[in-house]
């Protein structure tokens, strides 16, 4: 089956730190990524929509400076949070769809759990 | 605006039993609709999916009822085992792959023995 990779699957780093997070789809090709975002005990927050060789579309009330996409290839996809801070403790969780068939659904990763000290 | 309400937001059942979780959507264009687990630490995985065009799908102790005209959808866990118990979260979008999916609230399922 698809299987989409995230890493690291936990980051601890002190306030002001730049974090990279990667999302690699593993045995398929994907145009299209999504990254989300939950806090606990609370429902996925589609964050921005990550299109491979273009920019992100970012949904209303994320700051696209603070959370830069990268979209480099048909495989991966990363996420900076660019000068981190405690309120952006939460868990992060990426998405795909394979190219090939664009009935296919979205396959998920393990997720990031990010504690900004 | 919320589009997709779940309920309940949690669930005990004993083993054996059948769990049940409700969702409804507002949105007309939405013409596909998935249901995932989630453990703790994981990312949700897709459990089951219904497009509008029929009313019941069935994959083993797993079953989506869809009711079109009413803008709602359930899933019905038979046989409740405590290795089901997880969040779930129904979903809706325009299409499987590219569009962006809307997530309910989510379901804490228990199963007790």
């Amino acid at each position: 089956g698809a299987v989409v990779s995230q890493h690291p699957s936990r980051v601890i780093c002190k306030s002001g730190t730049s974090v990279k997070i990667e999302c690699r789809s593993l045995d398929f090709q994907a145009t299209t990524m999504f990254w989300y975002r939950q806090f606990p005990k609370q429902s996925l927050m589609l964050m921005a929509t990550s299109n491979e060789g273009s920019k992100a579309t970012y949904e209303q009330g994320v700051e696209k400076d603070k959370f830069l996409i990268n979209h480099a290839s048909l495989t991966l996809s990363t996420l900076t949070v660019t000068s981190a801070h405690p309120e952006d403790s939460s868990f992060y969780i990426c998405s795909a769809r394979p190219l090939r068939d664009s009935n296919q659904p979205q396959h998920f990763g393990d997720g990031t759990r990010l504690s900004i000290l | 605006q919320q589009q997709v309400k779940q309920s309940p937001q949690s669930l005990i059942v004993q083993k054996g039993g059948i769990s049940i979780i409700n969702c409804a959507y507002e949105n007309t264009a939405f013409d596909y609709f998935p249901w995932y687990q989630q453990f703790p630490g994981k990312g949700p995985a897709l459990l089951i999916a219904i497009r509008p065009d029929v009313s019941e799908k069935k994959e083993g102790r797993f079953t989506i009822s869809f009711n079109k005209s009413a803008k709602q959808f359930s899933l019905h866990i038979m046989d409740s085992q405590p290795g089901d118990s997880a969040t779930y979260f129904c979903a809706a979008s325009r299409g499987a792959g590219s569009y962006q999916l809307t997530f309910g609230k989510g379901t804490k399922l228990s199963v007790i023995p």
